[in-house]
């Protein structure tokens, strides 16, 4: 079977840190992704990992434990334009990105 | 060119009507999914065509009918829809079926009456 869990909702201030916790079970893994999407709009890549580690980009970061099953993706200095869904997504072996239920992420001054 | 663009961007129907939604990428992938996402959920996956031709059909009822003219193009026939299909339907693309990036077009709003 599969499953994707991550937090279904979490909020934070202007120029905190805020960091989203995605665990998955699933038949095959060949990678992990992390996208946003702003309500209305489509989902936009942010983020990569198919190594155990940390990947940086900017103010994003997403780090993966292959072993446990875990990821997280971490925003710095938030803004409020980082309010939007942030969807947790595993490529397995063969198959396309089955994804998790997402995490809407709001953002107060 | 990093676009993947979709027509139209709203569509209203009645259950007896038929209408095609379309997906077009230039960016050379080979790989093409139509997925299918409710308010507040994340998206489905419906189907994948992986060089042309149909590899994944996620149990999709028949009156959805996928069809990829062309490496570029993607089209979703829809005939006698049910109001519980209405959702926005995505179109993405990569350049394979593997570890890729998809790209996402703006969704085509689907409203059945």
């Amino acid at each position: 079977g599969q499953n994707i869990d991550q937090p279904t909702e979490m909020t934070a201030t202007e120029g905190a840190i805020v960091q989203i916790n995605c665990t998955y079970q699933t038949s095959g893994f060949n990678g992990l992704f992390w996208y946003q999407q702003h309500a209305g709009e489509a989902p936009t890549f942010l983020s990569y990992n198919v190594l155990d580690g940390l990947e940086e980009k900017g103010r994003f970061s997403s780090f993966l434990s292959r072993s446990k099953g875990y990821s997280y993706l971490l925003l710095k200095e938030l803004q409020m334009k980082d309010s939007a869904s942030y969807l947790c997504a595993v490529n397995q072996a063969g198959t396309a990105l089955i994804f998790g239920k997402g995490t809407t992420l709001s953002v107060s001054s | 060119d990093t676009e993947v663009t979709q027509t139209p961007k709203h569509l209203v129907m009645g259950m007896t009507n038929k209408k095609s939604l379309k997906c077009e990428q230039h960016m050379g992938h080979r790989a093409m999914y139509w997925y299918k996402q409710k308010a507040k959920k994340p998206p489905e996956l419906m189907f994948v065509y992986s060089y042309e031709k149909l590899s994944i059909n996620e149990s999709v009822p028949s009156r959805f009918s996928p069809e990829c003219p062309n490496s570029s193009l993607l089209n979703l026939h829809l005939h006698a829809l049910q109001p519980e299909d209405s959702a926005l339907y995505l179109c993405a693309s990569s350049q394979g079926t593997g570890s890729y990036e998809q790209y996402f077009g703006p969704g085509t709003r689907l409203t059945v009456t």
